[in-house]
């Protein structure tokens, strides 16, 4: 079975500062991709970055990226230079052979 | 990437009715999906609708309470019935494309703007 923990439920952040979002996961498929989503209070659901598992190289997107652990089943999200619009409920995921599992969520709130 | 549409965006209902949802996307998909999202919860998958085939149900989600309808790669409706308070919650339906990382293939979801229902 799959499962995806996020032990956070809320973090802060400065404005301008870095900020780093907790993940693990458990998987039996040997062949996955693991996702941060960002859900904004308008709801919306937007990809921010994904993780191929085959992959050792962690992905990065702008000011977006993760820190892949496959052997300790962890993937952790870090944001730089946060933004105010950075404030998001942010999901972590992962999906095997079709279905994406989610993780409880973690609330970030920007401070300016 | 895709573009999904939802209506309606949020509604309000009385117990004992039943509320269809739309979802319509931009481009062909094989795959729909339909989620719930209850307040301050995670996505939890409702079941999977492929176009031509009756859609697959998660365990604790049965046809009778949310009928799906996949009449073509471009839409689907999830129904729901016979509401009670319990039922308030966002549904969301998403999409499964697929794309080249290099030589190897992967797949993505990409959602819709969700679908408020407040049961009375």
């Amino acid at each position: 079975a799959q499962t995806v923990t996020q032990s956070q439920p809320e973090m802060s952040v400065q404005e301008a500062e870095t900020v780093t979002l907790s993940c693990t996961y458990d998987t039996s498929e040997s062949d996955y991709y693991l996702f941060w989503y960002k859900q904004p209070p308008s709801r919306q659901m937007i990809l921010v970055i994904r993780q191929e598992a085959y992959k050792q190289q962690n992905a990065t997107e702008n000011r977006f990226s993760v820190n892949f652990q496959k052997a300790a089943k962890s993937f952790s999200l870090k944001i730089s230079d946060s933004q105010l619009g950075d404030a998001a409920m942010y999901f972590c995921a992962s999906s095997g052979t079709y279905k994406y599992i989610f993780g409880t969520g973690t609330r970030l709130k920007v401070l300016a | 990437s895709a573009v999904i549409s939802q209506k309606p965006s949020r509604d309000i209902c009385q117990r004992g009715t039943s509320l269809t949802i739309q979802c319509q996307v931009d481009s062909q998909v094989t795959m729909m999906f339909w989620y719930r999202q209850q307040p301050g919860q995670s996505l939890t998958l409702i079941a999977t609708a492929n176009q031509g085939s009756e859609a697959t149900y998660e365990s604790g989600f049965v046809i009778d309470k949310f009928p799906i309808s996949r009449p073509n790669l471009t839409f689907s409706t999830l129904t729901v019935s016979n509401m009670s308070p319990e039922d308030s919650s966002i549904y969301l339906c998403s999409v499964e494309l697929g794309g080249l990382a290099g030589s190897r293939s992967y797949n993505e979801q990409f959602f819709g703007p969700g679908t408020r229902l407040t049961v009375l």
